[in-house]
């Protein structure tokens, strides 16, 4: 079955750092992926998407590329705020193959940054 | 503004006891998803629902069920056969129609059982 597998967290880094948090998935069919972000006490925001091979998602600075060959979907950013600091999901959806509409989320990684 | 409201934020349940979380969506989505959050496990599929009127179980439907009479409204039920309910709810809606599953999230129940 699809499975998302993302960094164990958590990260902690400081104001500016460059971050990556890894993620991998496993899914027959061609699936669309995705970053949520998940800030203290609040349900899940989408932050970037990604629908096809070699995609590009961006925002708010994050940015994510769509890697077939490697099936992977690392999210990165090049200078983290402290405002960033929230717990973040890489999931993915598959529908090619005329399956149920479901979401498959990794399980977390949580990201702190200091001052 | 459209979206997606759930409510209460915090609910306290004695053992023993159902309990009913609200979901209400004016997004006008056709599908609504219920899921459970539990610390270090990531988000899991409790019940879903692509049109009014249908649903199917998710991944840990046990002890959990659902209605679809309105599009707009997904409740979820915590029953008594449900052996550990203290978890964060999410309640999630998406269009279901396009190349993919973007779906938009309310803000949560945190449900405790005392």
């Amino acid at each position: 079955g699809n499975s998302v597998t993302q960094m164990e967290g958590p990260v902690t880094l400081s104001e500016e750092a460059f971050l990556t948090i890894n993620c991998t998935y496993t899914a027959t069919g061609y699936p669309s992926l995705f970053w949520y972000v998940q800030y203290p006490g609040e349900g899940l925001q989408l932050l970037l998407k990604a629908t096809k091979a070699d995609d590009k998602g961006s925002n708010k600075g994050f940015e994510a590329t769509y890697r077939k060959e490697t099936t992977s979907f690392h999210l990165e950013k090049g200078s983290v705020q402290v405002s960033d600091s929230a717990v973040y999901f890489c999931a993915l959806s598959d529908r090619s193959q005329g399956g149920s509409e479901k979401l498959v989320f990794g399980k977390g990684t949580k990201l702190t940054v200091n001052p | 503004d459209g979206g997606i409201t759930q409510s209460p934020k915090y609910l306290f349940r004695k053992e023993g006891q159902n309990v009913t979380l609200s979901c209400e969506q004016n997004l006008n989505h056709d599908a609504m998803y219920w899921y459970r959050q539990d610390p270090g496990q990531g988000l899991r599929l409790i019940y879903y629902s692509q049109i009014v009127n249908d649903f199917q179980k998710g991944d840990i439907a046990e002890g959990y069920s659902v209605s679809r009479e309105k599009k707009e409204s997904f409740p979820l039920t915590v029953t008594s056969a449900q052996k550990n309910p203290t978890a964060f709810y999410l309640c999630a809606s998406s269009a279901d129609r396009g190349p993919y599953n973007e779906q938009f999230f309310g803000p949560g129940t945190r449900l405790t059982v005392l």
